[in-house]
């Protein structure tokens, strides 16, 4: 079953816009992580946030992670064409259970910007 | 940097062949995971590997094995290849953990396509 869920699954935004993709989960995580893939690629880690923290910033990322809510946020901001790929937010099995050890993958959000 | 490479990046096979997808990394990590992205269904978890001679099941490890024979080196075996495992293989690392789930590093996908 997916743990992680992105939201929206597509998004086309210009150049120099912000763009924000959103992530639910349904379980207790003690970290949340966002990964990037380019088309036909495999995925690269790009911020990774612990459940006591509420914001982190990485570049031009904006994490934030909202632990009552089971929600977390990416926000890139000033948008550029290379930033096109898929993002995904992963979430670890709770230590002591039986998927401990696994990253569990949303399905991802499309992101697409024009020049 | 970690480098994890993968045998081959397209593979075409006849249904009922058997394949091997070989998985090397050269930065010592215990842990290894094979996943498979499918359109629609993001990424899901075959099998994975604490250390050597260890495997674990993921989520979908049905007509897939797994051989981890030395450190470096993580197989995903399909013994008798259908036309539902056409996919997208990914392969991913991780040192061992200390209890926090830290981020995995991908190699860059083996796509398979069974006729």
């Amino acid at each position: 079953s997916q743990q992680g869920e992105e939201d929206p699954q597509a998004l086309s935004i210009q150049e120099g816009e912000n763009a924000t993709m959103n992530c639910s989960y349904k379980t207790s995580i003690n970290n949340l992580q966002w990964y990037r893939q380019n088309s036909g690629r495999g995925l690269v880690h790009l911020i990774l946030i612990r459940s006591n923290e509420r914001e982190k910033h990485s570049g031009r990322l904006r994490v934030t992670l909202d632990t009552s809510k089971k929600s977390s946020s990416l926000l890139i901001t000033a948008s550029r064409a290379a930033d096109t790929a898929s993002y995904f937010c992963a979430t670890p099995g709770v230590a002591g259970g039986t998927s401990y050890g696994k990253l569990t993958f949303g399905q991802g959000t499309i992101l697409t910007v024009h020049p | 940097d970690v480098k994890v490479t993968q045998s081959s990046r397209y593979l075409v096979k006849r249904t009922g062949e058997k394949v091997f997808l070989e998985c090397v990394q050269d930065m010592d990590h215990e842990n290894m995971f094979w996943y498979r992205q499918d359109p629609g269904l993001g990424l899901r978890l075959i099998y994975f590997s604490y250390d050597v001679k260890m495997k674990e099941k993921g989520d979908i490890p049905e007509g897939y094995s797994v051989s981890r024979e030395k450190k470096e080196r993580f197989s995903l075996i399909l013994e008798s290849t259908s036309t539902n495992q056409t996919s997208m293989y990914l392969c991913a690392t991780r040192p061992r953990v200390s209890g926090a789930n830290e981020k995995l590093f991908f190699g860059s996908g083996t796509q398979l396509s069974v006729l």
